[in-house]
C-alpha cells in the first residue's frame, strides 16, 4: 500500500508558540490531503481537507486562522498550529488520497501521526 | 451530515470470534471502511465495502448492507495482537467520517 509520513512524530512546545507539522506522500501523488485531530480515547475528527494548489476547506468549528494548512505540491501538506495553547494538545494525523502509478486510488492512507503537547 | 454508531467495547478470549456492528446515517454514501488503531498509533486500513456483501481478508471479514445502512467487521481466531480500537468510517463524496470506535480487548 501507499506510504504517508509525518514529521515530527512528537513535539512539545510552550504556550503561544507555533508548530508546523509536515505530511508527505512517499510513493504516490496526493491530490487530496486530510488533517484529523484525535483526543485520548476519542474518534478521529476531520479538521480540514485540502486539494493540491487550492485553499483548504475547514470543517465547522475549526478555526482556519489558527490551523493553517498548505498543500503546495502533490507530495507535501503542512499544518501549522499558530499560538498553540494547552487545549490544542492532541494527536494530529494526516491522510492522503490520490494517484498511484497510473491509477486513481480511492483509499485514504494515514500517516503515523504527530503528538503535540503544549505546556 | 454523517452519524455512525458502533459498540464502545468488546471483550473476548483468544481464538474466539467477534463481530463489531456499525450503523450509519449519511447524506451521501460511497462506501464503508474499517480501520484498526493500536494505542499511540495511527489508523491502519483493514477493509472497504462499496457494494452489498461480504469481503474476506484473512482472519478479518467485512459486510455491508446498503439498504439497511449497516455493516459489520468480523474478527476470527482472535489473537492477543488484535487488542485495539476498531473504527468504521463512511465515505461520502469527498471525505471519511469516523465512528466513535470499538475497543476490543482479547484475553488469554
Amino acid at each position: 500500500g501507499a506510504v504517508v509520513s509525518q514529521h515530527p512524530s512528537w513535539v512539545i512546545c510552550k504556550s503561544g508558540t507555533s508548530v508546523k507539522i509536515e505530511c508527505r506522500s512517499l510513493d504516490f501523488q496526493a491530490t487530496t490531503m486530510f488533517w484529523y485531530r484525535q483526543f485520548p480515547k476519542q474518534s478521529l475528527m476531520l479538521m480540514a481537507t485540502s486539494n493540491e494548489g487550492s485553499k483548504a476547506t475547514y470543517e465547522q468549528g475549526v478555526e482556519k486562522d489558527k490551523f493553517l494548512i498548505n498543500h503546495a505540491s502533490l507530495t507535501l501538506s503542512t499544518l501549522t498550529v499558530t499560538s498553540a495553547h494547552p487545549e490544542d494538545s492532541s494527536f494530529y494525523i494526516c491522510s492522503a488520497r490520490g494517484i498511484q502509478g497510473l491509477t486513481s486510488t480511492d483509499t485514504q492512507y494515514f500517516g503515523p501521526g504527530t503528538r503535540l503537547t503544549v505546556l | 451530515g454523517q452519524s455512525l454508531e458502533q459498540p464502545s467495547e468488546v471483550t473476548a478470549v483468544e481464538g474466539a470470534i467477534v463481530q463489531i456492528n456499525c450503523t450509519y446515517q449519511t447524506s451521501g454514501f460511497y462506501g464503508l471502511s474499517w480501520y484498526q488503531q493500536h494505542d499511540g498509533g495511527a489508523p491502519t486500513f483493514l477493509s472497504y465495502n462499496a457494494l452489498d456483501g461480504l469481503e474476506e481478508t484473512g482472519r478479518f471479514s467485512s459486510f455491508l448492507s446498503r439498504s439497511d445502512s449497516y455493516g459489520y467487521l468480523l474478527l476470527q481466531e482472535l489473537q492477543m495482537k488484535d487488542s485495539a480500537s476498531y473504527f468504521c468510517a463512511v465515505r461520502d463524496d469527498y471525505k471519511l467520517s469516523f465512528g466513535a470506535g470499538t475497543t476490543v480487548t482479547v484475553r488469554a
